[in-house]
């Protein structure tokens, strides 16, 4: 029933490993999204994906790539982590359609990735 | 640029009382306007959204918030606060077309027995 779900949980890994962090929506939005969250609890978007296609790419270190094999899913391959990267990683999705929209975004449950 | 200002980074409250978290938004034209909440360990929930029409709307667990014009604000109250309330809030704002939330830096609410 889960509407949108990221696995893992919880990611503990060492700097300079590459990981990656999958999300999947079963609402039929077709727009996704990654936030990072830090540890002051500031959200930021990083990318927005509609219908597989990039629309959304904030200054973000290039060793961040999504992937969005098709609209329920999104996931987040980071290279080379840093210690820096320490977050919460959450996924969101929404139904935006063309031109304006006010639907809202559903949360998943966010991903602790924490480097050591 | 458009911005999101949540002005209380921490809230106490006592239980039964009542609240008000405080939301201002700076944007061209009004956008729609979010409330989210995050428990501890937990994704962001959403409470209520404004778009457009009556400026008083109604969210879930009992929450309401004021939509005014002329303060550029979008407060959220509740008029008696239970200790499952205890969480932080994201005051949160989209343009329509821009497809991405502009967040506040949140309200850390503390209830106290």
């Amino acid at each position: 029933d889960t509407a949108v779900s990221q696995t893992p949980k919880y990611l503990v890994t060492q700097m300079g490993n590459d990981k990656s962090i999958k999300c999947e929506q079963n609402l039929g939005h077709d727009t996704m999204y990654w936030y990072k969250q830090d540890s002051k609890k500031f959200l930021k978007i990083m990318f927005s994906y509609n219908n597989k296609e990039l629309i959304i790419n904030e200054t973000v270190p290039n060793r961040f790539s999504p992937k969005s094999p098709d609209k329920a899913h999104l996931n987040l391959h980071i290279n080379s982590l840093e210690l820096g990267d320490s977050a919460v990683y959450f996924c969101a999705s929404s139904q935006e359609g063309r031109g304006r929209s006010n639907q809202p975004q559903h949360f998943g449950d966010g991903t602790r990735l924490s480097i050591l | 640029a458009q911005s999101v200002t949540q002005p209380d980074i921490h809230i106490t409250v006592s239980e039964g009382a009542s609240l008000e978290l405080r939301c201002n938004y700076s944007y061209g034209a009004t956008p729609y306007l979010f409330w989210y909440v995050q428990s501890p360990g937990q994704g962001l929930q959403l409470l209520l959204k404004y778009f457009s029409g009556d400026t008083l709307v109604q969210g879930i667990k009992g929450f309401e918030a004021e939509f005014k014009r002329s303060q550029s604000s979008f407060n959220l109250r509740k008029p008696s606060v239970h200790w499952s309330d205890a969480a932080e809030y994201f005051c949160a704002a989209h343009s329509g077309s821009a497809r991405q939330l502009t967040f506040g830096s949140g309200t850390q609410l503390t209830v106290l027995p």
